[in-house]
């Protein structure tokens, strides 16, 4: 069964960092993609990014780019976002997802999602 | 970016049939995957690809499309049906964002 469990949200003031964490099982870690994708409270999803089975190659929304830095860690099947220079905007629950197909590289969508870690930005 | 429009908000008696709608001009030339999100969990895919149903969800659970409006349909509603409904695309060309998801929609059984 696929399992994925992030941790490291919390309460960080405006300009601060935080690193965020998920926690794989279940399934061959090295051969998917994963995901981050978050949701502000009360609001619709919004994808943040991506990185490959080998981090070849890595996405990030415009909103997050050169503040936001995915990467991951095979050996120990866990994935990582760290997040610089937070805005109150940037308050949301960020949820880890894995890609759908088995080749490494980013499909089209999500097919299964942590419990989701909440990040709250405010003085 | 691109938009996909749903509806806010479908009410349902139990047992009656909810249509739930995707609609946007990005639709055409895309796959479209649905997304259930009951109230404080996380999203689950019910449908991927317009009509495919990932193992595990009830065939109550169906998809279908038109070039720029799809449908997901739940046929025979349960409470536990009750949730957030999100529809989503991805974009290709080195669009950014490289996914987008609809407004989403409130189901409430009544």
């Amino acid at each position: 069964e696929v399992q994925l469990l992030e941790s490291g949200g919390g309460l960080v003031q405006p300009g601060g960092s935080l690193r965020l964490s998920c926690a794989a099982s279940g399934f061959n870690f090295a051969s998917y993609a994963m995901k981050w994708v978050r949701q502000a409270p009360g609001k619709g999803l919004e994808w943040v990014s991506d990185i490959t089975g080998e981090s070849e190659t890595t996405f990030y929304a415009d909103s997050v780019k050169g503040r936001f830095t995915i990467s991951r860690d095979n050996s120990q099947n866990m994935m990582f976002l760290q997040l610089q220079s937070l805005r109150a905007e940037d308050t949301a629950i960020y949820y880890c997802a894995k890609d759908p197909e088995g080749h490494g590289y980013t499909s089209e969508s999500f097919d299964s999602w942590g419990q989701g870690t909440l990040v709250t930005v405010s003085s | 970016s691109p938009e996909l429009t749903q509806p806010p908000s479908v009410s349902v008696a139990p047992g009656q049939t909810a249509k739930i709608t995707c609609s946007g001009d990005a639709l055409a030339g895309h796959y479209v995957y649905w997304f259930q999100q009951r109230s404080g969990q996380a999203p689950v895919l019910v449908i991927y690809k317009h009509t495919e149903r990932p193992s595990g969800v009830p065939d109550r659970f169906s998809g279908s499309s038109s070039r720029t409006t799809v449908t997901l349909t739940i046929t025979g509603v349960q409470a536990e049906d009750e949730g957030d409904y999100y529809c989503q695309i991805a974009l290709s060309g080195g669009s950014n964002p490289r996914y987008v998801f609809g407004s989403g929609t409130k189901v409430t059984v009544l």
